[in-house]
C-alpha cells in the first residue's frame, strides 16, 4: 500500500532559525515529489516539485530533496520567517495515475 | 493567467439533499481531479478525468458522489443524499497532461452539512 508519513506532526520555532521538515513514503517507485504549503482557509500552493531523477530542487530559501532508495525527502527552510507559517504537506505522484498519495502535514509555526 | 477556480467557496446544506460542486481547470489542461480534505484528516483522492479516457473512479467513497467532466473543461462534483460525514473541503485541480505532472489547486469549496 502507497503511503506518505510526515514527521512531524507540528512544529514551533523562533524566527530566523534554519529547519527541516520530512516527509517518508513506503513504495519507492514515484514518479515525482511534491511539497506543498497549505494556509487556514485556503488552497494549497505548490512550492516544489522534484521529479524521480532529480536529487532536490531549490526555490529561494527553500530546498527540497529526494532520496528514492531509502523512501525520504526533506523539506529545508532557511531563516525561518513568521510569513513561513503554514501547514506544509507532501505528496507523491505515481505512474499509475498521477493522483497524488498525500501526507497528513507539519504544522509550522514561526514565532516572532 | 488565470489559475482553477471553483465555486462556491463555501456551501451549507441539510442533510439528505443534494450538492452540486463546480471546478473551472486552467485553460487548456487536459487532466482534472477531485480531492476532499476532511477536518483533521489529509487529502484523499476522489476522481480523475484525463481527456476522453474514461474516469478513474476508484476513490469516491459511495454511490452518492458523481463527478463529470463536460467538453473537456468544466467539472462538477455532485453529492446526492448529502450526510454529515461529507463535510469537508473539496479540491480541484488541472494538470497540462503531456510530460508535465505538476498539480495546480483551487481553492477549494467548504462543504457544511448540517
Amino acid at each position: 500500500k502507497q503511503e506518505v508519513t510526515q514527521i512531524p506532526a507540528a512544529l514551533s520555532v523562533p524566527e530566523g532559525e534554519n529547519l527541516v521538515l520530512n516527509c517518508s513514503f513506503t513504495d519507492s517507485a514515484i514518479y515525482n515529489l511534491q511539497w506543498f504549503r497549505q494556509d487556514p482557509g485556503k488552497g494549497l500552493t505548490s512550492l516544489l516539485l522534484i521529479q524521480s531523477s532529480q536529487r532536490e530542487q531549490t526555490s529561494g530559501r527553500l530546498n527540497a530533496s529526494l532520496d528514492k532508495s531509502s523512501g525520504r525527502s526533506t523539506l529545508y527552510i532557511a531563516a525561518s520567517q513568521p510569513g513561513d507559517s503554514a501547514t506544509y504537506l507532501c505528496a507523491c505522484t505515481y505512474y499509475s495515475n498521477y493522483q497524488l498519495i498525500w501526507g497528513a502535514g507539519t504544522k509550522l509555526i514561526i514565532k516572532p | 493567467g488565470a489559475g482553477v477556480s471553483q465555486s462556491p467557496s463555501n456551501k451549507v446544506t441539510e442533510k439528505g439533499k443534494d450538492v452540486e460542486l463546480r471546478c473551472d481547470p486552467i485553460s487548456g489542461h487536459t487532466a482534472l481531479y477531485w480531492y476532499r480534505q476532511s477536518l483533521g484528516q489529509g487529502l484523499e483522492f476522489l476522481i480523475y478525468f484525463q481527456g476522453n479516457s474514461a474516469p478513474d473512479k476508484s476513490g469516491l467513497p459511495s454511490d452518492r458522489f458523481s463527478a463529470e467532466r463536460t467538453g473537456g473543461s468544466v467539472s462538477t462534483l455532485t453529492i446526492q443524499r448529502t450526510q454529515q460525514e461529507d463535510s469537508a473541503v473539496y479540491l480541484c485541480a488541472s494538470r497540462a497532461g503531456g510530460g508535465s505532472h505538476e498539480q495546480y489547486f483551487g481553492p477549494g469549496t467548504r462543504l457544511t452539512v448540517t
